[in-house]
């Protein structure tokens, strides 16, 4: 079945470390996103990208980086310069833009701080 | 003032009640999307929709572009329609489309 695999579920960073989320996706979508979520708030963006090579920063993109290098495949990288970085990290994907397609989402990765 | 703006935050119902969900959104959209996240925190596309109505089961999206607003409706709801239900709004940007989120509506169905 197609879908949305990120990994690990649960992830612990220890301060000044950083950590790689793993977002794979095998429905041969062109657009990928990481969001963030946190208690009370909805979803915020971080990243997405159209196509591969090429990502755009999204509302809250500070502290964070990603890499586009595979179509299949849109790692996040929540550096040391991420001052709060406990929160749930969902990825997304979607056939192309989102005026006539849903878009589909992984189970998310919970990570916190030891 | 966030763009996209649900109501209500949490709502309590019991089993058969029906249910109505509101989202109010300020930005230009092309579409207005409705989620629903499950207590483990995944999420799952409902609705899309641009203009007038659609229906799925028991849940129904309306939309109205002029006073940008839209609604979601449960009929007969039931526990298992416990979740987060969750409006977003696309818009197209010259980097590409994106989503803008409420911040979700609490259901609870009490049997």
């Amino acid at each position: 079945d197609g879908g949305i695999t990120q990994s690990p579920k649960y992830l612990f960073r220890k301060e000044g470390q950083n950590v790689t989320l793993s977002c794979e996706q095998n429905l041969n979508h062109d657009a990928m996103y990481w969001y963030r979520q946190d208690p009370g708030q909805g979803l915020r963006l971080i990243y997405y990208s159209q196509i591969v090579n090429d990502f755009q920063k999204g509302d809250i993109a500070e502290g964070y980086s990603v890499s586009r290098e595979k179509k299949e495949s849109f790692p996040l990288t929540v550096t040391s310069a991420q001052k709060n970085p406990t929160a749930f990290y969902l990825c997304a994907s979607s056939l192309r833009g989102l005026l006539r397609q849903p878009q589909h989402f992984g189970d998310g990765t919970r990570l916190s701080i030891l | 003032k966030n763009e996209v703006e649900q109501s209500p935050q949490n709502l309590t119902a019991q089993e058969g009640e029906f249910i109505t969900i509101n989202c109010s959104y300020s930005v230009g959209i092309s579409a207005l999307h409705w989620l629903q996240q499950h207590p483990g925190g995944g999420i799952v596309s409902l609705f899309m929709l641009s203009s007038g109505k659609k229906k799925h089961g028991r849940l129904i999206a309306t939309i109205n572009i002029q006073e940008k607003h839209s609604s979601l409706h449960i009929t007969a709801s039931h526990p298992r329609d416990s979740a987060v239900y969750i409006c977003a709004a696309a818009t197209e940007e010259t980097s590409g489309s994106r989503l803008t989120f409420g911040e979700g509506t609490q259901l609870t169905v009490n049997p």
